[in-house]
Parts: C-alpha cells; sequence; structure tokens
C-alpha cells in the first residue's frame, strides 16, 4: 500500500513569485508518480508524471518536478507564477509493478495555490 | 463527446434514497475508473472497469454501492439506501490504457444526502 503526504494545504504567492509546492510518498514497492491540477470547476488533468529515467519531468504550464527515491519525494515547482495558475494541485502515486495494483492511484490531500496580483 | 461526461453534477437526496451516477467515458478508452472525493481530501479509488469486466472493486464503502459497465462503454455508479456519510463528490475517469496514470477525469458528480 502506498500514501501521499502534502506538506502544505494551501500555498500563497504573488504573481512572478517563483513556487515549490511539496509531496513525500511512502511505498514498499518501485513507483509511479503523478501531479494533478484541477482549476475551478473542472475535472482533474494531469500536469506530469515519473514514470522511469531522468528524475526531473518537466510538464505542462511550464512545471517541472523532481523525484528523488532517497528522500522519497516528487516536489512540484515553477520559476515564475501567473494568475492563472491558481488552482489545486494533487500528488498522486501508483505501484509500478506489471500485472499488480498500478492502475490505481493514491492521492494527496491537495494543495490550494492561490496567486495573487 | 470530446471529454468525460458525468451526469447529474449536482444531485441531493434524502437519507435513504437511492441514487445512480452516470459517467460516458472518451470514446475507445478500454479503462474506466470511479474515485470518491470528500470535502478537504484528495480522490480516493472506488472500482476500476477494463471495458465491460469489473477487474478492482475494493474500494467500493460498503455493499450499498454498486457499479456496472454493461457495454464497455457508459457506466453508472448506484448507492442504495444513502447515508449521510456519501455526501461527496463522484468522480469518474477513463484512460486508453491502465497502469500509466494517465486520467482523464469528468467534472464530478456533487452528491449530498440530508
Amino acid at each position: 500500500a502506498q500514501s501521499v503526504t502534502q506538506l502544505d494545504s494551501q500555498v500563497p504567492v504573488f504573481e512572478e513569485a517563483p513556487v515549490e509546492l511539496r509531496c513525500n510518498y511512502s511505498s514498499s514497492v518501485s513507483v509511479y508518480l503523478f501531479w494533478y491540477v484541477q482549476y475551478p470547476n473542472q475535472g482533474l488533468q494531469l500536469l506530469l508524471k515519473y514514470l522511469s529515467g531522468s528524475t526531473l519531468v518537466k510538464g505542462i504550464n511550464g512545471f517541472e518536478a523532481e523525484f528523488n527515491k532517497s528522500q522519497t519525494s516528487f516536489h512540484l515547482r515553477k520559476p515564475s507564477v501567473h494568475i492563472s495558475d491558481t488552482a489545486e494541485y494533487f500528488c498522486a502515486v501508483s505501484d509500478s509493478l506489471s500485472g499488480g495494483s498500478n492502475y490505481k492511484l493514491t492521492f494527496g490531500k491537495g494543495t490550494l495555490l492561490t496567486v495573487n496580483p | 463527446g470530446a471529454g468525460v461526461s458525468q451526469s447529474p453534477r449536482y444531485k441531493v437526496a434524502k437519507r435513504g434514497q437511492d441514487v445512480a451516477l452516470r459517467c460516458d467515458p472518451i470514446s475507445g478508452h478500454v479503462s474506466l475508473f470511479w474515485y470518491q472525493q470528500a470535502l478537504g481530501q484528495g480522490p480516493e479509488f472506488l472500482t476500476y472497469f477494463q471495458n465491460e469486466a469489473q477487474l478492482d472493486k475494493s474500494g467500493l464503502p460498503s455493499d450499498r454501492f454498486f457499479a456496472e459497465r454493461p457495454e464497455g462503454s457508459v457506466s453508472t455508479l448506484k448507492i442504495q439506501r444513502t447515508q449521510q456519510e456519501d455526501s461527496a463528490v463522484y468522480l469518474c475517469a477513463s484512460s486508453l490504457l491502465a497502469g500509466t496514470g494517465e486520467l482523464f477525469f469528468g467534472e464530478g458528480s456533487r452528491l449530498t444526502v440530508l
């Protein structure tokens, strides 16, 4: 079984400032890692994912995340945020075992990013 | 349609009533998932279909919850004898393949049980 901890429930920042949303996970097996974003009144959409290979993953809208296996973290970063980045961000994990339950995502509780002018 | 469509978007039920929530996935998507999102929480897995086969229903909270996808396309999540603790947003997602986490979510059905 896996679990995900998003350390900050709310992160307020000013426009054009950098931001980091933190995510830590626990798992007894190798994992896949994901960040999903939910804009107001919309469904969740995939921002980026780590399956294998380079630990630095780039996603849509200028976001990136780095997989750190030793620290069991997958923090999301953006060097300069816009008002339109205001949304709820969810970190998620699944096991990476073929034939296992790798279809099942375990989500964190979410971090509400509010970008102020 | 272009995306995952869920209906109704909002449902208010009296305790004890039965409800049915519908999900119309993206055409051609083999995999379909239901998640439950309580207020202030992340989505929690309920069940998974591959075509019409329900391969995992381990997340369904009780035997009052039932899901089906009889023709491998549209799915219905049914909750019998609703309780207040069933109040949540029910999210449907579909994907072309399972196991890569590229889920396409609908906007959800918000259920309020009074």
